[in-house]
């Protein structure tokens, strides 16, 4: 059964600056690893996914590293906007299914 | 755009009571799935079907909760007797099969907010 880690539980980043969330599963996956973002209110919504094949993957200002070797992967989120002030969950591919980890719930200061 | 809907947003019940979600998926989508979120967690899996056939319903409560997808399109997520401990937001999300496992997508409706009292 997947296992899936992620920390910190909350963060507090100034506006411009980096915020950085991580993740950890526990059993080996060939599929995708996604990171989602929730609105209060709102359903998750995909934000950016990485082949566990690949080291990194950058989209505008989101960025996820994978340590294939580690199990671990992060998401960095440079130039942080009070817009993006919300919910990250992180996934791991189980079987047939994604396993969420707990969330970090960020918050960007103006 | 296309959007997974889901009723009601929000239901108040007292305990022992029944309640019931619907969830209508993206059109096309053969895959559904319930997930439930305890406030300041992250969502887990309820039930998965394809089509009309469940996939995989390893963690769904089966004393007290059901679910249904009788034509293989719209499901009807049912807890009976409701229990203080179900005050969640319950989740449907939809996909192509397969598709999450090359994207990593679920496409997640508003969520329906129980409480029960």
């Amino acid at each position: 059964q997947q296992q899936v880690k992620q920390s910190p539980q909350s963060l507090i980043v100034q506006k411009g600056g980096i915020s950085i969330i991580n993740c950890a599963y526990e059993n080996t996956a060939f599929d995708y690893f996604p990171w989602y973002q929730q609105f209060p209110g709102k359903g998750p919504a995909l934000l950016i996914a990485i082949r566990p094949d690949v080291s990194e993957k950058k989209e505008g200002r989101f960025t996820i590293s994978f340590n294939k070797s580690a199990k671990q992967f992060s998401l960095h989120i440079m130039d942080s906007q009070p817009g993006d002030s919300a919910t990250y969950f992180c996934a791991a591919p189980g079987a047939q299914k994604l396993v969420f980890g707990q969330g970090t719930r960020l918050t960007i200061n103006p | 755009e296309a959007e997974v809907a889901q009723s009601p947003r929000y239901k108040i019940t007292e305990k022992s009571q029944a309640v019931a979600f619907w969830c209508d998926p993206i059109s096309g989508h053969a895959t559904l799935y319930w997930y439930r979120q305890i406030l300041g967690q992250g969502p887990e899996l309820l039930v998965q079907f394809q089509d009309e056939s469940v996939v995989d319903d390893s963690q769904l409560p089966k004393d007290r909760f059901s679910a249904e997808r009788l034509k293989g399109v719209d499901s009807t997520l049912k807890i009976q007797p409701a229990e203080l401990g179900d005050s969640a937001m319950y989740l449907c999300a939809s996909s192509h099969p397969y598709r999450p496992r090359a994207t990593g997508e679920l496409f997640f409706g508003e969520g329906s907010r129980l409480t029960v009292l």
